[in-house]
Parts: structure tokens; sequence; C-alpha cells
């Protein structure tokens, strides 16, 4: 089975503007979660997403959206970036015990 | 709020040695706690995982150590390999909140030969 998958990898923004990352969870997987992940903070668990409803969410600002396709691909918006919005974002897929959490390699944001 | 505590932050061991990370938690909800590894570059792989209802499991040289009435889990590293040299981080899962993992802050483990 191919493993998590994210799009891009790596991505330049400037502060104001808004990004979209991309995550493709391992086949067969309903559940996608993404983190965020900093130095400072370590990794921060941002919102879950099964059968295309938002099940959980961390507590980070509405600048932070997401949502899932019935295909079960998820997509996390950030709107308005500001510099602190720089992190490698890491998008998890488990499957139906829901406990096993596989993640993909991260999309690195950088905010200028 | 800090819901799993990781210690130490960092940790230096010759090859050969035994690398030992510490966890605690407090939220008695928590029914599932993996130790995740990571390499520079790239996302959190699952190393190893347990659950409340057993005290040690092994996989190769790698043990998890449970103690649920101190609400303390350990990884221990066997025969440590300058392969190992990463981030290994421990985390919990609220069986209320789905697949939500909570982690802690992060061990970087250095193996020198």
């Amino acid at each position: 089975k191919a493993g998590v998958t994210q799009t891009p990898r790596y991505l330049i923004k400037t502060r104001g503007q808004q990004v979209t990352l991309s995550c493709s969870p391992i086949s067969g997987h309903r559940s996608v979660s993404w983190y965020q992940q900093t130095p400072g903070q370590g990794l921060q668990f941002l919102f879950e997403y099964f059968s295309e409803t938002q099940r959980n969410k961390g507590n980070f600002p509405g600048r932070f959206s997401g949502r899932q396709f019935s295909n079960s691909r998820s997509e996390m918006n950030v709107s308005t970036l500001e510099l602190g919005d720089s992190a490698l974002y890491l998008c998890a897929s488990s499957g139906s015990t829901q406990e096993t959490q596989y993640f993909g390699p991260g999309t690195r944001l950088l905010v200028l | 709020q800090q819901q799993v505590k990781q210690s130490p932050q960092s940790l230096i061991v010759q090859k050969g040695g035994i690398s030992i990370i510490n966890c605690a938690y407090e939220n008695t909800a928590f029914d599932y706690f993996p130790w995740y590894q990571q390499f520079p570059g790239k996302g959190p792989a699952l190393l190893i995982a347990i659950r409340p209802d057993v005290s040690e499991k092994k996989e190769g040289r790698f043990t998890i150590s449970f103690n649920k009435s101190a609400k303390q889990f350990s990884l221990h590293i066997m025969d440590s390999q300058p392969g190992d040299s990463a981030t290994y981080f421990c985390a919990a899962r609220d069986y209320n909140q789905g697949g939500k993992l909570i982690f802690g802050q992060g061990t970087e483990l250095s193996v020198k030969p």
C-alpha cells in the first residue's frame, strides 16, 4: 500500500496570503488528522476529519480550516498568513480502529 | 496545559548502550500510547505502541514499560545504534476524541559510535 502523501512538500508565502495544503491518506483509511510541528511548540493537533465530517478540533484560530472529500483526501487552508504560521504541517491517516496513525512527510511552510 | 510530559529533552548514549525516555500523563481517558520516531526532513513513523492493560511490550530492541497506577510509560532502546539517532515522541490517545493524539515534547537522541 502506498503511504500518506502530502503536496506540496515545500511552500514559501508572504504575510497576509492564504495557502492550501493537500493530503492523500492510505487507501481505505477514512480518518485524516492534521498537526502543526514547530521547534517551540512541538506537535500540536489541528483537526481530524472522518467521513467528510470534522470530528475534532484543536486550539487554533479560525484562520485554520480544513475539509475532507468523499475519497477521504483532505485539504487544510490557512488564511491571512502570519509569520508564526511557519511550520511543518503533518497529515496522518488511520483505519477502522482509529488507533495507529500513519504520518505523511509533511509540508514545510515558510511565511516571509 | 501539557497533558503528556516527556523527558529528557535530549539524550546522548554510547553505541551498545541503553536509551531510556520517559513520559507521564494525567488524563485517565487515555487508552492508547504510541511512540514515534522522526528523522530530519521526515514525518514521524510509528515505532511501537501499548494499551494500558499491558505492563510491557517488546519489539526487537524496543521495549515499552507501562505503569498504569503511576501514569507513566517509558521507551527503552537496547543495544543503541548510531542509526537510532533521531527525535522520539511519546503520545497518548483520548478514547473520547477519536484519532486525536496528544504528543510529548520530544527527545532528541544521539548515539555516539
